[in-house]
């Protein structure tokens, strides 16, 4: 299985700014990769697919980049609605494998 | 408008065989490119990626669970199902289905399953 590293686990941040998570895959997956946030008691939604294409209806504050093994996800101008665990998913391998996620507050 | 909704037995003791549908909206799973994934969450944990169905009845599992899942569809329902065979009370999760694109691109809000003696 492809084993996935994500960072930080936690992440406290103030309005407005702008915070990096990082996926780190133990093999290349070839920008096979997806971000997905999931809100308190919500189901994950898709924000971020191919590395660094964005989802349908998802705000251009979020990008994603990254090739061969590392891959981030960025946020731009932070939003209250943007709490939130972040999980990345590879999609190149089966069995598909998930993050372990990280939960980021609001400072 | 894509939607998709799961349902299931909410409670089932441990052995015994759980049964998930999917039921959605929006897409149709006989059309190229398309597929549904079965994915599942413990109640604060991570998500893990249990099987999914594509539109040619190519089917993928995830081999830790070992031999215990069976997924399949009935295209003209709009209906996707996984079976999962003995559990035991580490398969107490939400249950989730999910098109599959690449990306799962849209999530049922997902079926809260105990296992409980």
């Amino acid at each position: 299985d492809i084993q996935m590293t994500q960072s930080p686990a936690s992440l406290s941040a103030s309005l407005g700014e702008t915070v990096t998570i990082e996926c780190r895959t133990s093999e290349d997956i070839y920008s096979n990769l997806a971000w997905y946030h999931q809100k308190p008691g919500n189901s994950p939604q898709l924000l971020i697919y191919d590395a660094n294409s964005l989802a349908d209806g998802v705000p251009s504050r979020f990008s994603g980049s990254g090739s061969g093994t590392q891959y981030s996800l960025k946020i731009n101008s932070l939003q209250s609605e943007d709490v939130a665990s972040y999980f990345c998913q590879q999609y190149n391998n089966y069995p598909y494998t998930f993050g372990a996620g990280t939960k980021l507050e609001l400072k | 408008q894509v939607t998709l909704k799961e349902s299931g037995p909410g409670i089932l003791q441990p052995s015994q065989t759980l049964s998930l549908t999917c039921t959605f909206s929006g897409f149709s799973l006989s059309t190229y490119g398309m597929g549904v994934g079965w994915i599942r969450q413990p109640s604060g944990k991570g998500l893990e990626w249990l099987a999914n169905i594509w539109w040619d009845d190519d089917k993928y599992y995830n081999p830790s669970l070992k031999n215990r899942l069976t997924i399949s569809k009935d295209t003209s329902n709009n209906q996707a199902f996984l079976k999962i065979t003995n559990v035991d009370t580490a398969d107490t999760a939400t249950y989730y289905c999910a098109r599959e694109l690449p990306g799962m691109d849209a999530w049922g809000q997902g079926a809260s399953v105990t296992v409980s003696s």
